[in-house]
């Protein structure tokens, strides 16, 4: 298993396309987390998967971005129309049936917006 | 508010030297402690949390509810150490992390 896995690696586009990003979890693992992280702050909360069941967002997590987890494997984030201030590092982490066992982080999506 | 601070932007000791990051944490409830580290060029992982009271590659870190604080120690700093260090928190209904801004370690030789 090679941990979390996330696609693309970078994605550079120009203001007010839409954009998806991949995550595939460690296979056994039924949580799975977004994180938004931007130049000088730690990760930023987004969303929460429980297999897949959308449990919890952010208000972060305007109208312009949805996740989806149809299969309870992986996950998908897309953002419509997107803004400058979309420009961030969106990490993915995946955690095991214990809530209290750590979650573990992808390498993350790069996204720039020109 | 749920808030993690890292007052340290940047934290800078020569080789051998002691290190301690600070972490201070606000939360209504007992919430779990985490530390995290990103190595260059790595994806973030797990150093240690407060649960397992364990100590990996060298560094403890003690849970004080009074001061709310969970400080990162080392008594001896090695180069490899030199990373991006962040106190994360989670709480028990949901265990979503919320990180602080992070620690920049730096250990010369």
């Amino acid at each position: 298993d090679t941990g979390v896995s996330q696609d693309p690696r970078h994605k550079i586009t120009k203001r007010g396309q839409n954009v998806t990003f991949r995550c595939d979890p460690i296979s056994e693992h039924n949580r799975l987390y977004w994180y938004r992280q931007t130049l000088g702050q730690g990760p930023e909360f987004l969303t929460y998967f429980q297999n897949e069941a959308q449990l919890e967002k952010s208000r972060l997590l305007s109208d312009r971005f949805s996740a989806e987890r149809p299969k309870g494997s992986f996950s998908t984030l897309e953002i419509q129309r997107t803004e400058q201030g979309d420009s961030a590092m969106y990490l993915c982490a995946s955690g095991g049936q214990d809530p209290h066992q750590p979650q573990h982080f992808g390498d993350g999506t790069r996204l720039s917006i020109l | 508010a749920q808030r993690v601070t890292q007052p340290e932007k940047l934290l800078s000791v020569f080789k051998g030297a002691p290190v301690e990051l600070k972490c201070n944490y606000s939360y209504s409830g007992s919430p779990e402690l985490f530390w995290y580290v990103q190595y260059s060029r790595q994806r973030l992982q797990l150093l240690l949390r407060h649960i397992s009271r364990e100590s990996i590659k060298g560094f403890t870190a003690d849970l004080n509810k009074g001061e709310t604080s969970f400080h990162l120690k080392k008594p001896f700093a090695q180069e490899e150490d030199s990373a991006m260090y962040y106190c994360a928190l989670s709480g028990r209904k949901t265990d979503k992390l919320i990180f602080g801004t992070g620690t920049r370690l730096q250990v010369f030789p």
